[in-house]
């Protein structure tokens, strides 16, 4: 069964400091990987997503990570945070050709102005 | 697009009462997902279908919770009788036939059983 480690649960930094989310997952086959945003008091929205190709993938509102294959990681990315980064991040993945997705437990990230 | 429609937004309601969830997935979505996010857990997977079909139930935690699918453009999730540990946020989510695409989320419903 595949599962996702998020290493982090709740991240707090200041505005213009740089952000890396870890995320490592465990399964030996193809992977499609994605990164959510839940915005408080909101759904989950699509960050960016990797299935093929540039393991270093780019999204949206500045946000990239890179696949790491040999680490099973796909950790989130982003130079300079805002406050309204403020929210919690979700690292997914779905594997086999299944479209059974399976989501870490959520990192919280607040930014403080 | 219209979206993931789930209503109602919000439910409170007194503990052994029926609940019922609804969802409307994007038109042309094969795959229909339920979750269920509370603190302590976190976001789980509780049912899916694909073209209006269970696929995978393993995650409903008890008897209580019943899913359907009568069409293509409308879920229910049913709780009955309703706990207080049912409390959470149940999201409805839906994706085209591909793997590599994502789900979408409706806004969810807030419920609390009092």
């Amino acid at each position: 069964a595949q599962s996702v480690s998020q290493h982090n649960h709740h991240v707090i930094l200041s505005e213009a400091a740089s952000l890396e989310l870890g995320c490592n997952y465990s399964y030996g086959g193809t992977v499609n990987l994605f990164w959510y945003v839940q915005y408080p008091g909101q759904h989950l929205q699509l960050l960016l997503k990797y299935f093929s190709g540039d393991p270093l993938v780019k999204g949206i509102k500045g946000f990239e990570a890179e696949f790491i294959k040999s680490k099973f990681s796909f950790n989130l990315r982003k130079p300079s945070v805002q406050w309204s980064d403020t929210a919690e991040y979700f690292c997914a993945v779905n594997s086999g050709g299944y479209q059974k997705v399976t989501f870490g437990i959520g990192t919280k990230l607040q930014v403080i102005p | 697009d219209a979206g993931v429609i789930q209503s109602p937004r919000h439910e409170v309601t007194e503990m052994g009462q029926e609940v019922t969830l609804r969802c409307k997935p994007i038109s042309g979505h094969d795959y229909l997902f339920w979750y269920r996010q509370t603190m302590m857990r976190g976001l789980e997977l509780l049912i899916y279908f694909n073209n209006n079909v269970p696929i995978d139930d393993s995650g409903m935690p008890e008897d209580r919770f019943s899913a359907k699918m009568p069409n293509a453009s409308f879920s229910t999730l049913k709780i009955q009788p309703s706990e207080p540990r049912d409390s959470a946020v149940y999201f409805c989510a839906s994706s085209p036939g591909t793997t590599n695409q994502p789900q979408h989320f409706g806004d969810g419903t807030r419920l609390s059983i009092l």
